[in-house]
């Protein structure tokens, strides 16, 4: 199985503030990659998919990028309802596809 | 609009068998895969299965092969997982979700099971 290590598990920063998120595949999924956001005591909601791709509706301070192993999420100004745990998730080799461990995003 | 609605919570013993259900609705839910996805408390998402409702064709991840059984009935545009011997450890949150290629664009609000003697 592909193994996914989404670093950091979390992450403390400001109102206004850059924020970045990276994942790493443990082969090459070239850009088979997909990002997620869940708000406590909800159901995940897509964000990004072929990791840079901005889901229909959601704010352009999101992006991503990257392809082969190793991928970025980035929040280019933190606003406060961003709040909550970003995953990234491969869908290179399904069964199985693998969601990284998750990072908790909170405000300082 | 697209939709998964989910059926509700569960509480169950040990060793009890449970089939939880999701709705598909806005679309037409042969068209599309569904996966579960698991999330035991505090933790993160893990895949488990999938099922192409058109014909019921299921791939499953090797954590879950055996333990779990994913179905379809296309007629009433509903997938299910169930469980014949519940175990403490299956207390979690359980999501199903449509794949629109490529990615799991629509989730259904969850199902808590919780297993306790």
């Amino acid at each position: 199985d592909i193994q996914m290590t989404q670093s950091p598990s979390s992450l403390s920063a400001s109102v206004g503030d850059r924020v970045t998120i990276t994942c790493q595949a443990s082969q090459d999924i070239s850009n088979y990659l997909n990002w997620y956001q869940q708000k406590p005591g909800k159901a995940p909601k897509l964000l990004i998919y072929d990791a840079s791709n901005l889901e229909t509706g959601v704010p352009s301070r999101f992006s991503g990028s990257g392809s082969g192993t190793d991928f970025t999420f980035t929040i280019s100004s933190l606003q406060p309802e961003d709040i909550a745990t970003y995953y990234c998730q491969q869908y290179d080799n399904l069964p199985p596809s693998t969601f990284g461990q998750g990072t908790r995003l909170e405000i300082k | 609009e697209v939709q998964l609605v989910q059926s509700g919570a569960e509480v169950k013993k040990p060793g009890e068998s449970l089939r939880i259900s999701c709705k598909g609705s806005g679309y037409s839910f042969t068209s599309y895969w569904i996966s579960w996805v698991r999330q035991m408390p505090g933790k993160g998402l893990e895949w488990m299965g999938r099922i192409d409702p058109s014909d019921s064709y299921t791939n499953y991840s090797p954590s879950f092969q055996g333990h779990v059984t994913i179905s379809a009935d296309k007629s009433i545009s509903t997938a299910y997982l169930q469980w014949s011997s519940l175990k403490a450890s299956d207390t979690a949150m359980y999501y199903c979700a449509r794949l629109n290629i490529p990615a799991f664009s629509t989730w259904g609000q969850g199902t808590l099971v919780t297993v306790s003697s």
